[in-house]
């Protein structure tokens, strides 16, 4: 059973231009969830989604970033004009939407972004 | 906000020896939150350790414990003899009550343990 599938593992780019970032959640799991993780912030609570409807996105910066969930079996991340501080690694995470709500994340292993 | 504070940096301990890495939480709604130890151990994604829903029981998993005590607001991990495959990326962590799966992370505290 793959487990939560994360695209690319690595992304360098330049100041100013766009990223985008896959995740391909556990098939069955309704919910996804973005986090970012740095050294200093730790890791931070983006967004997540529940059977592909956006719950709770206060966790995203107000401007240049977005997330989008288009069907079950994957989401995006995008960030628009990216500057050196978005350098970050990118943690996708999906669980079960049962009435169990045990509050299990399944990680994938990361999109490590790089902006010069 | 609601925030999670635990051991910072990295804890070296020789095998077979004790562990503990503390965890204290800080939440603002009303009621308890549930609590949870993620792990990162090298080269793969983040996963569950244990988890404790209710306050004043104790979670168990791999030889690790952790009891939630509401009146000091900490959920610390404990061992009593570490394995050199122990070695990872421990994180404590929150849900609100009602919130779902959104989860509050501490910044994480790194095992190095020496054979």
């Amino acid at each position: 059973n793959a487990g939560v599938i994360q695209t690319p593992r690595h992304k360098v780019t330049g100041k100013g231009q766009e990223a985008t970032l896959w995740c391909e959640p556990i098939s069955g799991h309704s919910a996804v969830f973005w986090y970012r993780q740095t050294i200093v912030q730790g890791l931070e609570f983006l967004t997540y989604f529940r059977n592909q409807a956006p719950i709770d996105d206060s966790g995203m910066p107000k401007e240049r970033f977005s997330a989008q969930m288009p069907n079950q079996s994957h989401s995006t991340l995008k960030i628009q004009s990216t500057q050196p501080q978005d350098s970050a690694v990118y943690l996708c995470a999906s669980s079960l939407d049962s009435g169990l709500n045990t509050g299990q994340l399944y990680f994938g292993e990361g999109s490590k972004l790089t902006v010069l | 906000g609601d925030s999670v504070t635990q051991t910072e940096g990295q804890v070296t301990v020789s095998e077979s020896k004790s562990l503990i890495i503390n965890c204290t939480y800080s939440a603002t709604s009303i009621g308890y939150p549930n609590l949870f130890w993620y792990v990162r151990y090298p080269g793969e994604g983040l996963q569950l350790l244990l988890k404790v829903i209710t306050a004043g029981q104790k979670g168990s998993s791999r030889g690790f414990e952790a009891t939630y005590n509401k009146e000091a607001t900490s959920f610390h991990l404990q061992k009593a003899s570490v394995q050199e495959s122990d070695s990872a990326v421990y994180y404590c962590a929150l849900r609100l009550s009602g919130s779902f799966n959104k989860l509050t992370f501490g910044a994480g505290t790194r095992l190095a343990v020496c054979p």
